[in-house]
């Protein structure tokens, strides 16, 4: 049974730092790796996939890699702003499986 | 191109009564999945539909269910509301088809229910 692990459950941190977020998963038979975010009572918003052949992705300030043998992902913000501020999720989908398996996230905070 | 749409985006229910949630993927995608967003479980596959038909299902009771109709749109159903069922209920749309396991999923805003 696939379990995802994100940590830390939280993080706060001054605006312009650069940080990474980890998500670890047990079973590496898995087509991709997406990384979400979520803010106060909305949505996901899908920020990366990464397939299984992939090692990263990059779209903007954001660099997901993946570490599938390890059972890795980390999501690296550069230059961290306070609209930064939301919990992150990342989900994993595994092979013979058409469906996600959430961690619990981690909540970042982005102080001015 | 419009993005998955859900409706109603907030339902306050009584214990015992049930709901219908209807979800809209983005034209084109075929597979919608259902999850529920809880403070304690956090977020658990419901099931999943792809052509009409339900492909997957998670571990909920049978008071859980759904449909697909022929323009892809999705409802879900849940009879004789409990307590616990006060959640964020979340749809989300891909491609589905051959490579299903490798598309990416969008999701909706959500429907927002309370149970009294």
């Amino acid at each position: 049974k696939q379990e995802v692990t994100q940590i830390p459950a939280a993080l706060s941190v001054p605006e312009g730092e650069n940080l990474v977020l980890n998500c670890s998963f047990t079973d590496s038979a898995i087509y991709n790796l997406q990384w979400f975010r979520q803010d106060p009572g909305k949505g996901l918003t899908s920020l990366l996939l990464i397939q299984s052949s992939q090692r990263e992705q990059t779209s903007g300030r954001l660099n997901a890699s993946l570490d599938k043998s390890s059972g890795r992902s980390t999501l690296y913000i550069a230059a961290s702003q306070p609209g930064d501020s939301a919990t992150y999720l990342c989900a994993v989908k595994s092979q013979g499986a058409q469906k996600l398996v959430f961690g619990q996230g981690t909540r970042l905070t982005i102080n001015p | 191109k419009a993005g998955v749409t859900q409706t109603p985006r907030y339902l306050i229910k009584t214990r015992g009564q049930q709901v219908t949630l209807s979800c809209s993927p983005i034209s084109g995608h075929r597979s919608v999945s259902w999850y529920q967003q809880t403070p304690g479980q956090g977020l658990q596959f419901l099931f999943e539909y792809f052509s009409e038909t339900q492909r997957n299902k998670g571990n909920f009771p049978g008071r859980f269910s759904g449909r697909q109709f022929s323009n892809s749109r999705s409802e879900m159903n849940v009879s004789t509301l409990e307590l616990g069922d006060s959640a964020l209920y979340l749809c989300a749309s891909s491609l589905g088809g051959g490579l299903a396991g490798y598309n990416e999923q969008f999701f909706g805003p959500g429907t927002r229910l309370t149970v009294l």
